[in-house]
């Protein structure tokens, strides 16, 4: 079974500072990426995915992952944090089981940007 | 617009009731799921639809059900509900076939005393 790992549960950082969130998962085989973001006292959405192609994929407010196939991760990034960037953040991995697509998700990471 | 909404947003049950969770999607998705999340586990799969009476068990179905009787609605029923239950629930739906996002309701919180 697919099993996806955030290796961090929580991660501090200053306004403007760079952060890296990471995310390995067990299984290579035809798997799709993805990230998710929640903001307090709301649903999941989505913030990027990767289907196939340039492993680097890029979200509207500056986020970005890249694939790594040999290592089995999808780290996301941001340059420079914002204050609006405090959320919880959830990797997940869809793959072929039993004929259906399942997405499988990680733990989270809280990511807490100070001013 | 589409959306994907949940009812009730809080429910506060006692243990051994009966109780069902709403879910009610307006995107045309054939997809369907129900998740249950908790500090320390993140979400965690407990249902699952791919169509109109297609129903099939995630990782924590026990004392979980579901019946998918139309395309926009999957309820979720707790048959005699227990305080391990206790939890926030969020209903998600997605696009048929490979590489879809899913799109997520904004929670239900039951409490079970």
């Amino acid at each position: 079974a697919q099993s996806v790992t955030q290796l961090d549960s929580q991660v501090p950082v200053f306004e403007e500072a760079p952060v890296e969130l990471r995310c390995n998962y067990s299984s290579s085989v035809s798997v799709y990426l993805f990230w998710y973001v929640q903001y307090p006292n709301q649903g999941l959405q989505l913030l990027l995915k990767y289907l196939s192609g340039s492993t680097l994929v890029e979200s509207i407010n500056g986020f970005e992952a890249e694939f790594n196939k040999s290592q089995t991760s999808f780290h996301l990034r941001k340059p420079s944090v914002h204050i609006s960037d405090t959320a919880e953040y959830f990797c997940a991995v869809s793959d072929l089981r039993g004929g259906s697509y399942i997405p499988t998700f990680g733990r989270g990471t809280s990511l807490i940007v100070h001013p | 617009d589409a959306e994907i909404t949940q009812s009730p947003r809080h429910k506060i049950t006692e243990t051994g009731r009966q109780v069902t969770l709403a879910c009610h999607q307006t995107w045309n998705h054939n997809n369907m799921f129900w998740y249950r999340q908790d500090l320390g586990h993140g979400l965690r799969l407990i249902h699952y639809s791919y169509g109109v009476q297609d129903t099939n068990k995630g990782e924590v179905s026990d004392g979980y059900s579901v019946s998918r009787s139309n395309t926009e609605d999957l309820p979720l029923t707790l048959e005699s509900a227990a305080s391990s239950q206790t939890s926030v629930y969020f209903c998600a739906s997605s696009e048929s076939g490979k590489g879809y996002e899913q799109y997520f309701g904004p929670g239900t919180r039951l409490t079970v005393t």
